[in-house]
């Protein structure tokens, strides 16, 4: 079985840029999430997807950040514009539904640095 | 709101010795508890996990039972590898949304 997929693997920018990050899920997971790491943190949620709804964007910070989920399969996420401190991995992450049970699988992850 | 709170690393350990990394959380109500760990250049994989108090989760060797009376999960090994150099994170899934909440992580290091 595939593994969550994500591209590009790096991505350096300038300040002010934008950029766009793009997940797979594993097939038949209904649910998705992207994470962001900052260097030395745990990852925490930005948005999270069940199908093609959003279920929690609670700490999505939405006067720069949009994702999307189209179809209920493939996932982005934009940035626009970037700041520095969006510095970090992006994290995509995937499970079959929401229930606590349910174990999430993660892609390799994004490396974004803004300069 | 519910969080998760880690031993600071990085812990540096010889081969074959005892493996100790602490994790308590905060969360309202009954959460699930799980251990993930980051190998060097790999993506997150979870490593254990346990659902309900008294639950022990394993895999690997590393053991991890979930302590409601001490809101703790403790992950335990007792002997560690070199192979086992990696960034461990302790997290806490609350309610039914699925969202992960995780700690710090704390580096661990092995040497032959």
């Amino acid at each position: 079985e595939a593994g969550v997929a994500q591209s590009p693997r790096y991505k350096i920018i300038e300040k002010r840029q934008s950029v766009a990050f793009w997940c797979n899920p594993i097939s038949g997971h209904a649910t998705l999430y992207w994470y962001q790491q900052i260097l030395g943190q745990g990852p925490k949620l930005l948005i999270q997807f069940q199908n093609n709804g959003v279920v929690d964007d609670s700490q999505l910070p939405k006067d720069r950040f949009s994702a999307e989920r189209l179809k209920g399969v493939d996932s982005t996420l934009k940035i626009q514009p970037a700041k520095l401190e969006d510095s970090a991995v992006y994290l995509c992450a995937s499970s079959r539904g929401l229930a606590e049970q349910e174990t999430q699988y993660f892609g390799p992850g994004t490396r974004l640095l803004v300069l | 709101g519910d969080s998760v709170t880690q031993m600071e690393g990085p812990v540096t350990l010889s081969e074959e010795a005892f493996l100790t990394i602490n994790c308590t959380y905060t969360a309202t109500g009954y959460p699930s508890l799980f251990w993930y760990v980051q190998y060097p250049g790999e993506g997150l994989q979870l490593l254990l996990k346990a659902t309900k108090a008294d639950d022990k989760g394993s895999n690997k060797g590393f053991e991890a039972t979930y302590r409601k009376e001490t809101t703790s999960f403790h992950l335990e090994k007792g002997s560690v590898q070199v192979s086992d150099s990696a960034v461990y994170f302790c997290a806490l899934i609350s309610g039914n949304t699925g969202k992960l909440i995780f700690g710090q992580g704390t580096t661990l290091q092995v040497k032959p």
